[in-house]
């Protein structure tokens, strides 16, 4: 949905720990999403992305998961490093509307070695 | 890898001054670019939509006359904000979108422009 809000929500683990990441998205009709990674100072980078015909998508060390159902995604790291330490945001897309993306809020990861 | 570039990345300018930034997508041909502008701690907030020939779309509340995009190839977008006050201080960021046999594909995003207005 919409981004609002004055705080981001942040997320502590320990190197090695697996991270789980969560996004509630409000648009029923968006179909597709994507998840970034933003670190400081720097613009969003994409790690990984799922459409609606799925449930589940993995890459290196990622795995996005979506439930269509309540309308949530979330973003799971496996062995997180300290380099993995950054914003994370989910973003909607209705395929076949627009390519504009609504950003969801972000969490700030924190890797602690 | 899609690769966005945004230049400058850091403007530091005396208030009344215009500033212009550039996005390029460099190894591919974007079939839209979109101007975003974040706020520390906080997420992207769309300002507009930028396709080549065409006038930008301008997202609500965002002045067309202070923020002009112009997109001169399917390569080049630039924004230009016009008589910057310090309250237009803020990070800029780009992205190039495209799409593939009608399907969207993920936006690619610049490093951004850090804008600093005294």
């Amino acid at each position: 949905g919409e981004s609002v809000g004055l705080h981001l929500p942040t997320l502590s683990v320990q190197e090695g720990d697996n991270s789980i990441i969560n996004c509630a998205y409000s648009n029923s009709a968006s179909d597709y999403f994507i998840w970034y990674k933003q670190e400081s100072g720097k613009g969003p980078q994409f790690i990984i992305d799922i459409r609606s015909n799925m449930d589940k998508r993995q890459g290196q060390r990622v795995t996005v998961l979506l439930n269509k159902t309540v309308k949530h995604l979330s973003l799971q790291i496996a062995a997180t490093q300290p380099g993995d330490s950054a914003v994370y945001f989910c973003a909607e897309n209705i395929q076949g509307g627009s390519e504009k993306l609504v950003f969801g809020k972000g969490t700030k990861l924190t890797v602690n070695p | 890898g899609a690769v966005v570039s945004q230049h400058p990345s850091w403007v530091i300018c005396k208030s009344g001054t215009s500033v212009k930034i550039e996005c390029r997508s460099l190894d591919f041909q974007a079939t839209t670019m979109f101007w975003y502008r974040q706020f520390p701690k906080q997420s992207l907030m769309l300002m507009a939509t930028s396709n080549e020939g065409s006038k930008a779309t301008y997202e609500q509340g965002v002045e067309k006359d202070k923020f002009l995009i112009n997109h001169a190839s399917l390569t080049l977008s630039t924004l230009t904000v016009t008589s910057a006050h310090p309250e237009d201080s803020s990070f800029y960021i780009c992205s190039a979108g495209l799409r593939i046999g009608g399907s969207n594909q993920p936006q690619h995003f610049g490093d951004g422009t850090r804008l600093s207005i005294l």
